[in-house]
């Protein structure tokens, strides 16, 4: 049973355009949330986060927006830029326990210049 | 700071063979997490450990997985007898305290299987 989903596998944005990425959850004990991208043959790479207290997380071109009661986030680059292109992973944890991190299918984001 | 480190980064070998995998963190991280990504999936916990103690294995498939982190520092992950199923990026991870703390990753190791 898939906890996060990122239902779109591939977006493509023009450079200097919004870039949208979204990511669904079902376990209603999540109450933490991640950003990771990744450039082929490196590791993640962390982004940005966002606890469930909040519905918003801005850092520099990069804003996480929080939806709890859809069970929804979103990630939003502004504006989009060439290397930016990457996979892009969300990934949920509940803050009791290990804080296991549960991780998306990821999506692929091109930026077209 | 130097980043995580691992070897080797790519290895092949046939089913039924085994395989170890190495893995530096960085320094002063006491937590060190090992992942599993199969092609066109997220990476998947197969294990958490907490200096040199496990915090979490539960999806580790012990019956041919094994994991150890001596003295709190370095880990090594091994794989006897590897099967089909197994060829993935194996991906080390540390943080300094676990929890929130941000998770920095290795570049991977990448095995077939055959």
């Amino acid at each position: 049973d898939q906890q996060v989903k990122q239902n779109s596998p591939s977006l493509s944005v023009q450079e200097g355009r919004i870039s949208i990425l979204n990511c669904d959850y079902t376990n209603s004990m999540f109450d933490y949330f991640l950003w990771y991208k990744k450039y082929p043959a490196e590791g993640p790479t962390f982004l940005i986060s966002i606890s469930s207290i909040k519905d918003k997380n801005e850092d520099g071109r990069f804003t996480v927006f929080l939806n709890k009661s859809a069970k929804h986030l979103s990630l939003h680059i502004v504006p989009s830029q060439p290397g930016d292109s990457a996979v892009y992973f969300c990934a949920a944890s509940a803050r009791t326990g290990t804080y296991k991190y549960i991780f998306g299918t990821g999506t692929r984001l091109k930026v077209l210049a | 700071e130097a980043g995580v480190a691992q070897s080797p980064r790519y290895k092949i070998i046939e089913k039924r063979q085994s395989v170890a995998f190495w893995c530096n963190p960085i320094s002063g991280h006491a937590t060190l997490y090992w992942y599993q990504q199969i092609l066109g999936q997220g990476p998947k916990l197969l294990i958490q450990f907490q200096n040199n103690g496990v915090v979490d294995d539960s999806q580790l498939p012990k019956d041919r997985f094994s994991a150890e982190r001596l003295k709190g520092v370095d880990s090594t992950l091994k794989i006897q007898p590897a099967k089909l199923e197994d060829s993935a990026v194996y991906l080390c991870a540390s943080s300094r305290t676990g929890g929130e703390g941000t998770q920095y990753f290795g570049p991977g190791t990448r095995l077939l299987v055959l």
